[in-house]
C-alpha cells in the first residue's frame, strides 16, 4: 500500500529557530495536506496544497507542493512555545480510493 | 458551524460491555470516516461513508460496527472489546467523497478498554 515517510522523527529547537520537515511518497498525490496535533485533540488543518510546485503560505508557515508530486515540505519561521505538537503530511490521490493517507509524523518541542 | 463534533470525549469500558460513540457534523459534507490512532503513531483509517453508504472498511473486526443515520451523524457501536483496542478514535467529514480538499477532524474519543 501508499505509505509516506516524514522526517526528522522529531525535532528540538529553541524559541525563534527556523523549522523544516518533509514527507516522501512512492505514489503521485493530488493533494498534499500539513496537520499539527495537540495531545488528546485531532488533527487541525495547517495548510493545503492542489496542484505540482504550489507554494502556500499561512502565516509563518509556508509549505510546498513537490513538482513530482510525490514529495512537499513544511517550513516554520521563528518559532514560538505553542508551535509544540505533532506535523503530520497527509495525501490525497483523487478519485474512488480517494483515501487521506498519514505520514508517520514530526515531533516538535520548543524550548522557551 | 465549522465542525466536527465527537461525544463523549473520554470512555471506559468492559471487555463484555456495548457502548457507542458519536460524531456529527453540521457542514453539508458528503463523507464521514472514522480512524483510529495510537499513541505517537498516525491516525489509521476504518471506515468510509459516502453519501451515507459505507463504501470502505478497512478489515476491521466485526466487533466494530459503524452507522451512519443520516447525512450528519456517524455512530461507531463497540461489543466486545479487546484492551488493544484502547487508542483515540477519531471522526472527520469532507466535502465530497472523490474531491481532494482535505479532511476535518473532531476531537476524538479517548477509549480505554479494560
Amino acid at each position: 500500500g501508499q505509505q509516506l515517510n516524514q522526517s526528522p522523527q522529531s525535532m528540538f529547537i529553541q524559541e525563534g529557530e527556523d523549522v523544516s520537515m518533509n514527507c516522501t511518497s512512492s505514489s503521485i498525490f493530488n493533494t498534499w495536506l500539513w496537520y499539527k496535533q495537540d495531545p488528546g485533540e485531532g488533527p487541525v488543518l495547517l495548510i493545503a496544497l492542489y496542484k505540482a510546485g504550489e507554494l502556500t503560505s499561512n502565516g509563518r508557515l509556508t509549505a510546498q507542493f513537490g513538482i513530482t508530486r510525490k514529495d512537499s515540505f513544511l517550513n516554520i519561521s521563528a518559532s514560538i512555545p505553542s508551535d509544540v505538537g505533532i506535523y503530520f503530511c497527509a495525501g490525497q490521490s483523487g478519485g474512488a480510493t480517494n483515501k487521506l493517507i498519514f505520514g508517520t509524523g514530526t515531533l516538535l518541542a520548543v524550548q522557551p | 458551524d465549522t465542525e466536527v463534533t465527537q461525544t463523549p470525549k473520554h470512555l471506559v469500558m468492559g471487555m463484555t460491555n456495548k457502548k457507542s460513540l458519536k460524531c456529527e457534523q453540521h457542514m453539508g459534507h458528503r463523507a464521514m470516516y472514522w480512524y483510529k490512532q495510537k499513541a505517537k503513531k498516525p491516525p489509521e483509517l476504518m471506515f468510509v461513508y459516502s453519501y451515507e453508504k459505507l463504501s470502505i472498511n478497512e478489515s476491521v473486526p466485526s466487533r466494530f460496527s459503524p452507522e451512519c443515520p443520516n447525512s450528519s451523524l456517524l455512530n461507531l457501536h463497540l461489543h466486545a472489546l479487546q484492551p488493544e483496542d484502547s487508542a483515540l478514535y477519531l471522526c472527520a467529514s469532507s466535502q465530497e467523497p472523490d474531491r481532494s480538499y482535505g479532511y476535518t477532524f473532531g476531537s476524538g474519543t479517548r477509549l480505554t478498554v479494560v
